[in-house]
Formats: structure tokens, sequence, C-alpha cells
């Protein structure tokens, strides 16, 4: 597609429930990295593949988050039993290049903004 | 770890003035330093650019200039308009982490 598309736009979750958030990157491209981002803050890192490894996930919270990309293009990133603290916008991005490669920006969905009650 | 600090907003200005946003960085090695804009309704997407000291990005008449000695990456743009009305982050990619780390964001509000 034309950018980065990520689904559901919004998601209401009732604390304690599992959500799936996708990304669709820009077909072509390496990298695709998940940020946090809490209002009035900029993006926090959460994680990163290159292709379909997941090459740093040092930015997850803790073991209720989970982000794939088996085949190496679309993600997901599942939050296990959800709490209010996990209410955020997670916004993906991709790059054209890999780690090692000439730096390319990042470009970013929409974002899919959690609210857990 | 690495960080970016921005100057706090809300940044409010009449058409035509002077913009500054100030940004600095602290990180290891030699990072790439972005400026990033989000529109109201839209996604975060690149303004401007700097990969290495003494660069200077530009774009739709903003400009910023990479600082090693100040580590700083201030974002200008001499004449603004009400369509800059936007949230701006200052953000860093550190070759070595292969990850990029952002400020919070200053909002920039210009009126007619």
């Amino acid at each position: 597609g034309a950018g980065v598309s990520q689904s559901p736009r919004y998601k209401v979750a009732k604390r304690g429930q599992d959500v799936a958030l996708r990304c669709d990157p820009i077909s072509g491209h390496v990298s695709l990295f998940w940020y946090q981002q809490a209002l009035g803050q900029g993006p926090e890192f959460l994680t990163y593949f290159q292709n379909e490894a997941q090459l740093d996930k040092s930015g997850l919270p803790s073991d209720r988050f989970f982000a794939e990309r088996p085949e190496g293009s679309v993600s997901t990133l599942k939050i296990q039993r959800t709490q209010q603290e996990d209410s955020a916008v997670y916004l993906c991005a991709s790059s054209q290049a890999g780690l090692g490669q000439v730096i390319s920006p990042l470009h970013f969905g929409n974002g899919t903004r959690l609210t857990v009650t | 770890g690495d960080s970016v600090t921005q100057m706090e907003g809300p940044v409010t200005l009449s058409e035509e003035a002077f913009l500054t946003i100030n940004c600095t960085y602290t990180a290891t090695g030699y990072p790439s330093l972005f400026w990033y804009v989000q529109y109201p309704g839209e996604g975060l997407q690149l303004l401007l650019k700097a990969t290495k000291a003494d660069d200077k990005g530009s774009n739709k008449g903003f400009e910023a200039t990479y600082r090693k000695e100040t580590t700083s990456f201030h974002l200008e743009k001499g004449s603004v308009q009400v369509s800059d009305s936007a949230v701006y982050f200052c953000a860093l990619f550190n070759t070595n982490a292969g990850k990029s780390t952002f400020g919070d964001g200053t909002t920039l509000t210009v009126k007619p």
C-alpha cells in the first residue's frame, strides 16, 4: 500500500482482556518498529524487527506484551491481560533499510488508540 | 541511555513570526538526527534530517543544523503559517542501538 496501515484505529478493552493490534508496513520495507505513546509524551520504543527476526525487544514493558512478524511483512502486537496502565497510542513504523545499511527515515502509521477500562 | 530533550510547549505564534524549537540530545556514538511533525488527525511524518555533524536539514522552509559541540538540533523557520500548526518531535537514531529515541513533542499553534 501507499503507507503504513494500522488496525483497529481505536480499541476499548476491559481490564484483563487480551488485545491484538495489527500493522501493515510499506511493501518491501525491511525494518519494522513498535512504539508506545502516552498522552503528551513522545513515542517510546517497544520492539524492532528486521524482516521476520525480532532483533530487539528491550522496550516491551512486561511479559504480557508479545510481538511477531512471521513472514517479514505484517506484524501483530499482542497484549495479554490488559491493565489500565496499558492505555496509550500504539504506533507502528517501517523503514526501507536494515541495520548497518544507509539510514532511512521512519514511516509511521496513524496508530491504534487503546483504552483499558 | 540515549535521550532527547525538547523545549516545552505549547508555543503560540502569530502568522509570519519567527519560530525556534530547541532540541538537545544525549547519545553514545554518532547518531542521526530528525524532526518529525504530526498534523492534527494524522500520523507522524518526517520533516527533515541530518546524518552528521554540521549538516543542515531543510524542508518546507524549516531548517535545523546538527551541532555536535552543543549536542543540539534546534528547529527554525523564518515565517510561520497557520498550516504549520502541529506537534513537532525531535528524534535521534542510534546506529549502534538500531532504534530511534524521541523527545516529548512541542505543540505549535499559529494564529492568523
